[in-house]
């Protein structure tokens, strides 16, 4: 079975870092372009960053400089690092399995990111 | 970064109705566009990829339509299940951007 696991999130103040994990099973997480998607409480969803099979990696304007997308291939785990967090920050994080040309097929069930003092 | 209007943000509808939501991307995208159905507390579900492929295991009743700048998303008769939240989601380049969203309601 295809599945994505997230965990990482917690509360943390302006100017901290957090990584967050997801877990993959099911599949490689080398073989297919992995991204992240948040979700800020009560607003719609935002395109984070994505990591291609080759490695290749992308990021929202949002997020770029803060933000480092990576994975562990042997440990089938898409992590993403954050740094330098603010308040806006404060959302539901997923990551999903994306499929080129085949749109994001499996997602993770999710995990909170609240920046606070 | 490519801007996606999504339009309408929300919208009435009832059981049986067909409904239509748009998304216009403001440069070209061919047809690399996917649509995702969110509820409540879930994370998003995709429904249509590539414009107009059928997701495995989504009801025939949902089809998408469209090329270069103009996309549709058509429900062609609404069931109970579908009240929710729609989100188009360009991938022709990155950064990738979604629209705003449609919250379908029941009327």
């Amino acid at each position: 079975e295809v599945r994505l696991v997230e965990s990482g999130g917690g509360l943390v103040q302006p100017g901290g870092s957090l990584r967050l994990s997801c877990a993959t099973s099911g599949f490689a997480v080398n073989s297919n372009y992995m991204s992240w998607v948040r979700q800020a409480p009560g607003k719609g969803l935002e395109w984070v960053s994505v990591i291609f099979s080759d490695g290749s990696t992308y990021y929202a304007d949002s997020v770029k400089g803060r933000f480092t997308i990576s994975r562990h291939n042997s440990k089938n785990t898409l992590y993403l690092q954050m740094n330098s967090l603010r308040t806006e920050d404060t959302a539901v994080y997923y990551c999903g399995r994306e499929l080129r040309g085949g749109g994001m097929d499996v997602w993770g069930q999710g995990t909170t990111v609240t920046i606070s003092s | 970064a490519i801007q996606m209007t999504q339009s309408p943000s929300s919208l009435s509808a009832s059981v049986g109705d067909r409904v239509t939501i748009t998304c216009r991307a403001s440069q070209g995208i061919r047809n690399d566009l996917e649509w995702y159905q969110q509820k409540p507390g879930k994370a998003p579900k995709l429904l249509i990829y590539a414009a107009s492929s059928l997701q495995t295991g989504v009801p025939s009743r949902f089809s998408g339509s469209g090329s270069g700048t103009d996309f549709t998303l058509t429900i062609s008769s609404l069931q109970p299940e579908d009240f929710a939240t729609y989100y188009c989601l360009q991938d022709y380049n990155y950064p990738g951007t979604f629209g705003q969203g449609t919250k379908v309601e029941i009327k």
